[in-house]
């Protein structure tokens, strides 16, 4: 069983939808979550980043962890077109170590 | 800064041949990171240096594969023989150990290989 696990969706859906992203862990030990975003044939480029549980807000996004269920969420309010890409969420223990991340989850939003 | 550089951006070869990928990270960082994407697989950390020094090779498939960092500001990453199972995009990243304790990393545009 994997560290981390994302669907891989696809996911598709209309310009202005909420979007729900998810992934579960099994690592205990995790204490930074990360959710990077990455274009069609481009490197991954961190969107938004948390540490333990709790929320994070950053304009349309929104990051959500829960520790206790091993449980992490980003939303993306008032969908554009361009969100579309897929999205990875990325965990380590801190300290700098070395970062798992998740296979990520495609999305389209449509005009 | 002009961000990660990596070389080639796209390299078709055949199956037994030796192929080296090149990086250079953003000035200043001191972590250097190889990646490998796939679909079936998403993104697998291969080997990491910390100032130049190799800390985990543990993601490294094989002996066929082998990374270097000669100094500061260049990475190869080479796979002799390659194999068509080798085929994948290759990502080179890098981050600075600044105050955050979470790891940023800044991503190269990748190598995509097709090893036929």
């Amino acid at each position: 069983q994997k560290e981390v696990e994302q669907d891989p969706g696809p996911l598709s859906v209309p310009e202005g939808a909420i979007v729900s992203l998810n992934c579960t862990y099994s690592n205990s030990a995790f204490q930074y979550f990360m959710w990077y975003r990455q274009y069609s044939r481009k490197g991954p480029e961190l969107l938004m980043y948390t540490y333990s549980s709790g929320n994070k807000e950053d304009g349309r996004f929104t990051a959500q962890v829960d520790k206790s269920s091993k449980y992490i969420s980003l939303f993306i309010r008032d969908s554009q077109p361009s969100d579309s890409a897929t999205y990875l969420c990325a965990m380590n223990s801190g300290g700098y170590q070395k970062v798992t991340f998740g296979t990520g989850t495609k999305l389209q939003v449509i005009p | 800064d002009a961000g990660v550089i990596q070389s080639p951006r796209h390299e078709v070869t055949e199956m037994g041949q030796e192929v080296t990928l090149r990086c250079k990270p953003i000035s200043g960082h001191d972590y250097l990171f190889w990646y490998r994407q796939t679909m079936m697989r998403g993104l697998e950390l291969l080997i990491y240096f910390n100032n130049n020094v190799p800390i985990d090779d543990s993601g490294m498939p094989e002996d066929r594969f082998s990374a270097k960092m000669p100094n500061a500001s260049f990475s190869t990453l080479k796979i002799q023989p390659s194999e068509p199972r080798d085929s994948a995009v290759y990502f080179c990243a890098s981050s600075n150990r600044g105050l955050a304790g979470y790891n940023e990393q800044f991503f190269g545009p990748g190598t995509r290989l097709t090893v036929l």
